[in-house]
C-alpha cells in the first residue's frame, strides 16, 4: 500500500518570506499523481498543484511550485512571497494512475503559520 | 465549475438517533463519490467510496451498518449515521470524482451528537 509521509507538524514563516514543506511518498508503482492540498480554518479543502510523476518538469501555480524527485520519491512544495492568507493545513497527497476509483492517499499535514 | 455541496453544514443530534448528510454535485456528473472523516487536527481519513448505482466500498474497519452509504444518482450521495454516539461526532467531508478523475471536496460537515 502507498503511504505518504510530511515530517514537519507545523511550519512558520514571515509574510513575504518563502517556506518549503516536506512530502515524500512510498509506492512500487511506476505512473501516479501527487497534490498538495490546502485546508484553511474554514475546513475547505483547496487544490493547490498537482504534479503527474510521468512528467519530469516540476508543476508551478503563480506563488506555488514543487521539487519533485521520483528517485528519492520525495515531492515539496514551495511557497514564495507568502501572504497571511497562505496560512492553512497543507496535505501531500498520492493517488494511482489507474486502478480501484482512483482513492486518494494523504500525508498527516503541516500547519503552516503566517507572521505579519 | 466542478462545486460539490454538503448539507447540513452542522447538525446536532441526540444519541441514539439517525443522521443523514447529503453530498451534491451542483454542476457535473459524479459516478464515484468519495466519504472522509477528519478528527480535529488530524489528516483526512477515508471511510468509503460510493458508485452511482451499486453498493460502497467501505475501507477497513469501517462498520458498514453503522454508516450507510447511498449513492442513488449521478449528482447525489448520502451517508446516514445509524444510531449516533458521541464518538460519531466529528467532521465529515465529501469528495466527487470529476471527469478527469480529480476530486473536488465538498466544504464539509460537522456532527456533534450529545
Amino acid at each position: 500500500a502507498q503511504t505518504v509521509t510530511q515530517s514537519q507538524p507545523e511550519m512558520s514563516v514571515q509574510e513575504a518570506e518563502t517556506v518549503t514543506l516536506s512530502c515524500t511518498y512510498d509506492t512500487s508503482e511506476s505512473d501516479y499523481y501527487l497534490f498538495w492540498y490546502k485546508q484553511p480554518p474554514s475546513r475547505q479543502m483547496i487544490l493547490v498543484i498537482r504534479q503527474e510523476a510521468y512528467k519530469q518538469q516540476n508543476a508551478t501555480e503563480n506563488r506555488f511550485s514543487v521539487n519533485f524527485q521520483k528517485a528519492a520519491k520525495s515531492f515539496s512544495l514551495k511557497i514564495s512571497d507568502s501572504q497571511l492568507g497562505d496560512a492553512a493545513m497543507y496535505f501531500c497527497a498520492y493517488r494511482n494512475s489507474g486502478g480501484s476509483n482512483y482513492k486518494l492517499t494523504f500525508g498527516k499535514g503541516t500547519l503552516l503559520t503566517v507572521n505579519p | 465549475g466542478a462545486v460539490v455541496s454538503q448539507h447540513p453544514s452542522w447538525v446536532i443530534c441526540k444519541s441514539g438517533t439517525s443522521v443523514k448528510i447529503e453530498c451534491r454535485s451542483l454542476d457535473f456528473q459524479a459516478t464515484t463519490m468519495f466519504w472522509y472523516r477528519q478528527f480535529p487536527k488530524q489528516s483526512l481519513m477515508l471511510m468509503a467510496t460510493s458508485n452511482e448505482g451499486s453498493k460502497a466500498t467501505y475501507e477497513q474497519g469501517v462498520e458498514k451498518d453503522k454508516f450507510l452509504i447511498n449513492h442513488a444518482s449521478l449528482t447525489l450521495s448520502t451517508l446516514t449515521v445509524t444510531s449516533a454516539h458521541p464518538e460519531d461526532s466529528s467532521f465529515y467531508i465529501c469528495s466527487a470524482r470529476g471527469r478527469y478523475y480529480e476530486q473536488y471536496f465538498g466544504p464539509g460537515t460537522r456532527l456533534t451528537v450529545t
